[in-house]
């Protein structure tokens, strides 16, 4: 597709329950980042993968969040026994690594409600 | 203290007049700086670019960038009502340094 795609657009889980949120990258770009969007915030970073290979994952807020692009295109952000602090948007990125240092191609998100 | 600190504002302009958003950054090593436009309920888009010292200028968007200072603005001039949005500056390191790191936005209207 032209752009990055992420599914579902919408999930509101149970607390507790297990998610899983998926990403499509476009096509050819090397580098995947997700980041998490609280209502007022901007951004805030949470793994970052160089084809299938997790570079950062530094922003994981806790080991219940699991994150894998196993053949380098289409990733997964894995949630586990969801908490309400989850609740936020979950912004899929990639860019084309290359000359220079390119910019984010976002994805239109998953907002996650947990209740 | 925030890596990328923004005026939250919000920012509000009549038409027609020009919008400055400012930025500033914590972590000198910072080599790449950009501006996004966030619509509300929307994903950010990219508009500005900007790698080196001095101005950069694309149509009604100049983005200003002062390593020294670490300070980083975006003008928009003849504001237009469609530009009522969030604006994200976000930083990031040398090349395939991975993340870019944002501020919390300055939220623009522009009125009519």
């Amino acid at each position: 597709g032209a752009g990055v795609s992420q599914s579902p657009r919408y999930k509101v889980a149970k607390r507790g329950q297990d998610v899983a949120l998926r990403c499509d990258p476009i096509s050819g770009h090397v580098s995947l980042f997700w980041y998490q969007q609280a209502l007022g915030q901007g951004p805030e970073f949470l793994t970052y993968f160089q084809n299938e290979a997790q570079l950062d994952k530094s922003g994981l807020p806790s080991d219940r969040f699991f994150a894998e692009r196993p053949e380098g295109s289409v990733s997964t952000l894995k949630i586990q026994r969801t908490q309400q602090e989850d609740s936020a948007v979950y912004l899929c990125a990639s860019s084309l690594e290359g000359a220079g240092v390119p910019p984010l191609h976002f994805g239109n998100g998953t907002r996650l409600t947990v209740t | 203290q925030k890596e990328v600190e923004q005026n939250s504002g919000p920012l509000s302009v009549p038409e027609g007049a020009i919008a400055s958003l400012n930025c500033t950054y914590s972590d000198r090593v910072s080599q790449s700086f950009f501006w996004y436009r966030q619509y509300s309920g929307k994903s950010p888009e990219l508009i500005m670019s900007i790698y080196s010292n001095g101005d950069k200028e694309d149509g009604r968007f100049t983005a200003q960038l002062n390593k020294a200072s670490q300070y980083v603005s975006l003008l928009i001039r003849d504001s237009q009502p469609s530009d009522s949005a969030t604006y994200l500056c976000a930083v990031r390191g040398p090349a395939n340094a991975g993340k870019s790191t944002f501020g919390d936005g300055t939220t623009l209207t522009v009125k009519p």
